[in-house]
């Protein structure tokens, strides 16, 4: 069963860039498609973008000019990099596996809280 | 705004029937691609419910049920429990490979 733990800063200055990383146990990085979600508070699920093992990315519109998603597979790593934070951002954000276009999201990690302030 | 249209909040009383609609486009849901339904207790990350529109993972009691139908699915709990309070999301996809989430619906049981 694969395994996901995702880690980060927990706090970022607005205009700075969130650089998160998650990273794989008990499964290859290089065997399924990854994706970032995030949750602001009390909100619902937001798509940020996915990744798949052979580096093409797919983004959301709305947060595409912002971010970068891509896979380090010495490290078993999927690694998240959004640009220009702003309050609008503060979330907690989800790495999760799934096996391609069409599929179910049936792994995810526990989550990282992040938060935009001075 | 999400994509997919979900009632913001269902409730029922233990043992009852409660159902919650996802509701998509010609684009997305009507175009054929699968409905999946995940579960998010309160503080925890969301966890596969139901795949492509009425398959259950291991492990997700048989109470829980999918369907879909043109533009639409649907997400049925039978014989509620007091466990099932917690937020439901509906997902898809659409022909431009982009990730759809509903809104999400909060099940109160009473």
């Amino acid at each position: 069963q694969v395994q996901l733990q995702e880690s980060g800063p927990g706090l970022v200055k607005p205009s700075e860039t969130l650089s998160l990383t998650c990273t794989v146990s008990s499964g290859s990085i290089s065997s399924y498609f990854w994706i970032w979600i995030r949750q602001a508070p009390g909100r619902g699920l937001e798509w940020i973008g996915h990744t798949s093992f052979t580096g093409s990315t797919n983004y959301n519109p709305s947060l595409r000019s912002r971010v970068t998603i891509s896979v380090d597979r010495s490290r078993n790593q999927l690694s998240l990099s959004l640009r220009s934070m702003t309050a609008a951002d503060t979330a907690v954000y989800y790495c999760a596996s799934f096996d391609g276009y069409n599929a179910p999201f049936d792994y995810w990690g526990r989550g990282t809280p992040v938060t935009v302030s001075s | 705004q999400s994509v997919l249209t979900q009632p913001p909040s269902v409730s029922g009383a233990p043992g009852q029937r409660v159902t919650i609609s996802c509701t998509g486009s010609s684009s997305d849901v009507g175009a054929g691609f699968d409905v999946h339904w995940y579960q998010q207790l309160p503080g925890t990350a969301p966890k596969l419910l139901i795949s492509g529109n009425n398959n259950r993972p291991s492990g997700v009691p048989d109470r829980f049920s999918g369907s879909k139908s043109g533009t639409s699915a649907s997400l049925a709990i039978t014989g509620l429990q007091a466990e099932d309070e917690a937020d439901y999301y509906c997902q898809s996809y659409d022909s431009s490979v982009h990730v759809l989430f509903g809104g999400g619906t909060k099940l109160t049981v009473l």
